[in-house]
């Protein structure tokens, strides 16, 4: 059972590059999600999507764009890399609003 | 504003003694309170609560809610480094179309020596 699964683990980006980080599931869950989490800080919801087709802005979600073309997949792109942009990204799901998420191991990027 | 708040930030405490971590939270709109165990990568989940007074146990991990007082506890007792993490509390919202949508405390750093 891989649960969600995230890539890359690490990556460097220079100011101004743009990249995607990777997001899926094969719990056939509905609901995704993207967080930040800054040192010392809670998580920060950047985006979410109740189902393929559908997504909306979380608590932060400037600098980010994301899409949801199928049920498995949420990936995150970000297209002008800023410093501060540095952060540790978790991508969660659930199979419906009520129930807890569980998260990936985290994508690590730093912007220099 | 949504808030969750946690207390203490960060803990250190010897292999054996018994921990309580708190969580008090201002939301408008209360669903749920999750908590989460993260130690190098991924949040795991811990507990569910949604009604106050009923305790939810696992192994030597508790937890209550107070929806009264708006707040919740997390109890380790007899603890091990294993236990060492730092613990995530998060309220879930319960309107509109951010129904589910979690908010984040900034989380204990527990420490456990041996």
């Amino acid at each position: 059972n891989a649960g969600v699964t995230q890539t890359p683990k690490f990556r460097i980006l220079k100011i101004g590059q743009s990249m995607t980080l990777q997001c899926t599931q094969d719990m056939n869950h509905n609901y995704m999600y993207w967080y930040r989490q800054d040192p010392g800080m809670g998580l920060k919801l950047i985006y979410y999507s109740v189902g393929a087709g559908i997504t909306d802005k979380g608590e932060v979600p400037n600098g980010y764009n994301v899409s949801r073309s199928t049920t498995e997949d949420f990936p995150l792109r970000l297209e002008l890399a800023a410093p501060s942009q540095t952060s540790v990204y978790f991508c969660a799901s659930s199979y419906s609003r009520g129930e807890p998420q569980h998260f990936g191991d985290g994508t690590r990027l730093s912007i220099l | 504003e949504d808030k969750v708040v946690q207390s203490p930030l960060s803990l250190v405490v010897h292999e054996g003694d018994t921990v309580t971590l708190n969580c008090s939270y201002e939301v408008t709109n209360f669903r749920s309170l999750l908590w989460y165990k993260q130690e190098k990568k991924a949040p795991t989940f811990l507990f569910m609560l949604t009604s106050s007074g009923i305790e939810k146990k696992s192994g030597r991990l508790s937890s209550i809610l107070d929806k009264k007082e708006l707040f919740s506890i997390l109890n380790i007792t007899a603890t091990q480094t294993g236990d060492s993490a730092v613990y995530l509390c998060a309220v879930a919202m319960n309107y509109g179309g951010s129904q589910g949508n979690l908010i984040f405390g900034k989380g204990t750093k527990l420490s456990v020596k041996p």
